[in-house]
């Protein structure tokens, strides 16, 4: 199946900093990316979704100006959370789907995940 | 609206016994339909999907799920638990038509694997 790839897995950082997510398809072209947050214990919440050139679409609550997302090209999705608190603290997971291949029943294909901690 | 149920937080089983996860949805057509297993600390591997055809779906490491439309239901079995399938496991569900719509995922079960 197709591989999206997450990186970094684990980030530390000290509150007030930005820290990065990225997440790349690497064999096929993600026209679409989504990305999620998971508090422990909990399911999967859809942060926002992204297309390829096109600005995010942030779901109710989530605030843009904190969670920056970038999705220049067809293999390639940012996070950026901003000024982050302890309370950004969390599993952060990207997904990404091909209008192509969904024709072809697909699935969303996920990254590994990133735990962020903010201290 | 659309959403997922997973009635069940946490499921205990001994070692060799066999598993049935439910799951149930509200959604306004079909949709399409996956289990999601995720091992601490880690992402989703896909166990299984249905979109369509036999209402019977085989996944990979023995996991089966069946569609049943009349209960809007997608439960996950298998026959023979082993200590690796502990984990957290989750349902989601798709629109069948609309590309680029984000999964709804249920709330998860945690499956624990007693010896």
């Amino acid at each position: 199946g197709a591989v999206v790839s997450q990186h970094p897995s684990r980030v530390i950082c000290k509150s007030g900093t930005s820290v990065k997510i990225e997440c790349r398809s690497l064999d096929f072209q993600a026209t679409t990316m989504f990305w999620y947050r998971q508090f422990p214990k909990q399911s999967l919440m859809l942060m926002a979704t992204s297309n390829e050139g096109s600005k995010a679409t942030y779901e109710q609550g989530v605030e843009k100006d904190k969670f920056l997302i970038n999705h220049a090209s067809l293999t390639l999705s940012t996070l950026t959370v901003t000024s982050a608190h302890p309370e950004d603290s969390s599993f952060y997971i990207c997904s990404a789907s091909s209008s192509n291949t969904f024709l072809m029943n697909t699935e969303a294909f996920f990254g590994q995940g990133t735990r962020l901690t903010v201290v | 609206a659309q959403s997922v149920t997973q009635p069940d937080i946490h499921i205990t089983v001994s070692e060799g016994a066999s598993l049935e996860l439910r799951c149930n949805y509200s959604y306004g057509a079909t949709p399409y339909l996956f289990w999601y297993v995720q091992s601490p600390g880690q992402g989703l591997q896909l166990l299984l999907k249905y979109f369509s055809g036999d209402t019977l779906v085989q996944g990979i490491k023995g996991f089966e799920a069946e569609f049943k439309r009349s209960q809007s239901s997608f439960n996950l079995r298998k026959p023979s638990v082993h200590w690796s399938d502990a984990a957290e496991y989750f349902c989601a569900v798709g629109p069948p038509t609309q590309a680029g719509t984000a999964l709804i995922f249920g709330k998860g079960t945690t499956l624990s694997v007693s010896s």
